[in-house]
């Protein structure tokens, strides 16, 4: 199985300040087909995980265009340019490129 | 718009079964795979199985193989799990996702299965 890992935040995040995660798999995203299947997901407290941004760096439909992917390979960051107030949840990871999918442990956005 | 409903979730007794379903609208259900991620208490995802679009090829965690059925009516555009000899390791909120290449685009509000004596 890809083993995905996620940085903490260093601390609270200030609004209207950047806030940037990353994210390391133990292999490879890369698959046959030439895509990169990292995609980060969003889960606001008490609500559904909700899916971000698709192949490191496609952002689903309705997302805000602060949040941003990049990254190749193994490595990957989310970026948030300014923080604002709905943005406090938890953020995942998550590889798609093979089964089983699995997911970051998590990082918690949380604001000063 | 893409609706997502899961119902089912319930206290069982270790050992027990449940049946989990989830009604898709919105979109061409007979076209996508599915997928159901869970979540225990306090803690992160987890993917628990997958199924094609017509129902003939299906995938499983590990931790759920033998004991967890995933499957589908498209008729019906509905998502099912069979869940049978449940531990308390199971207990978890259960989300259906509708699946696009590499990721799950929509996803339910969950089902909440606890296992518990």
């Amino acid at each position: 199985d890809i083993v995905m890992t996620q940085s903490p935040l260093p601390s609270p995040v200030t609004l209207g300040q950047p806030a940037s995660i990353s994210c390391r798999s133990s292999q490879s995203l890369v698959h046959i087909d030439g895509n990169t299947y990292l995609n980060w997901l969003q889960q606001r407290p008490g609500q559904p995980p909700r899916l971000l941004i698709s192949e490191i760096s496609n952002r689903f439909s309705g997302v805000p265009d602060r949040f941003s992917g990049s990254g190749a390979g193994t490595d990957f960051t989310l970026k948030i340019s300014r923080v604002e107030a709905e943005d406090v949840g938890v953020y995942y990871c998550m590889q798609g490129k093979q089964l089983p999918w699995t997911f970051g442990q998590g990082t918690k956005v949380e604001i000063k | 718009e893409v609706q997502l409903v899961e119902s089912g979730g319930d206290l069982v007794q270790p050992g027990g079964s449940l049946r989990l379903s989830c009604a898709a609208s919105g979109f061409t259900f007979s076209s996508y795979w599915m997928t159901w991620v869970r979540q225990a208490p306090g803690m992160g995802l987890e993917w628990v199985a997958s199924i094609d679009n017509v129902g003939s090829a299906t995938y499983y965690a590990d931790s759920v193989k033998g004991r967890f059925t995933i499957s589908r009516d498209n008729a019906k555009t509905s998502l099912f799990l069979q869940m049978d000899s449940l531990r308390a390791e199971d207990t978890a909120v259960y989300y259906c996702g509708k699946v696009i290449t590499g990721a799950a685009d929509h996803w339910g509000q969950g089902s909440l299965v606890t296992v518990s004596s």
